[in-house]
């Protein structure tokens, strides 16, 4: 039981790149959610699924994307990315929104 | 106002000696509330979890909730070099597809 796993670990990437920060999860969660860790800031809600085919905006969902398709995996899409989008992206999930979620151990990304 | 409000510390304690970390919260529709621990380089860990006012306790660990002054703690008996850890306190309404809501977290230092 490999709980919620976050790929890749780490990230460099140059402004104006896209790409896709993956998350899977094996407990048959239907909540995920996707947040970044900044210093000072804590945790904040990017996007969020209840389940397959349903998504929603978090607290900053502005350049991300977000896409459900199977109960397992929920991916994070950056588009364009910026030196804004800098962080810790964390996924994490549940069996609804009321328990408490389990966290995957994040993808450190950098943006030049 | 934030809405959850934590003293970033950092807190150095010797090995053995009694923890208090504390948060405060302002809106009392706030039912869940939560300790999650996070270790450098990891994804938060769900400490405790309690919905109603007054203590809970598992091991070295009670969670407090003052409803009435909106005051969280966590305290931690026994502290060990291993406790050495960002402790966050987070906070939710009783509503599903809510979202949760963290506290910056209170960075712990023991010493053996």
């Amino acid at each position: 039981n490999a709980g919620v796993t976050q790929t890749p670990k780490f990230q460099v990437l140059k402004t104006g790149q896209s790409m896709t920060l993956q998350c899977a999860q094996d407990m048959n969660h239907e909540y995920m959610s996707w947040y970044r860790q900044d210093p000072g800031m804590g945790l904040r809600l990017i996007h969020y699924s209840v389940g397959a085919g349903i998504t929603d905006q978090g607290e900053v969902p502005n350049g991300y994307n977000v896409s459900r398709s199977t109960t397992e995996d929920f991916p994070l899409r950056l588009l364009s990315a910026a030196p804004s989008q800098t962080s810790v992206y964390f996924c994490a999930s549940s069996y609804t929104s009321l328990q408490p979620q389990h966290f995957g151990d994040g993808t450190r990304l950098s943006i030049l | 106002q934030k809405e959850v409000e934590q003293d970033p510390g950092p807190l150095s304690v010797p090995e053995g000696a009694i923890v208090s970390l504390n948060c405060t919260y302002s809106n009392s529709a706030f039912q869940y509330f939560m300790w999650y621990r996070q270790y450098s380089r990891k994804g938060p860990e769900l400490l405790m979890y309690t919905y109603s006012s007054g203590n809970k306790e598992d091991g070295r660990f009670t969670a407090q909730v003052d409803k009435s002054s909106k005051y969280i703690s966590l305290f931690i008996r026994d502290s060990q070099p291993s406790d050495s850890a960002t402790y966050l306190c987070v906070v939710t309404f009783n509503q599903a597809g809510t979202a949760l809501i963290f506290g910056k977290g209170t960075t712990l230092s023991v010493s053996s």
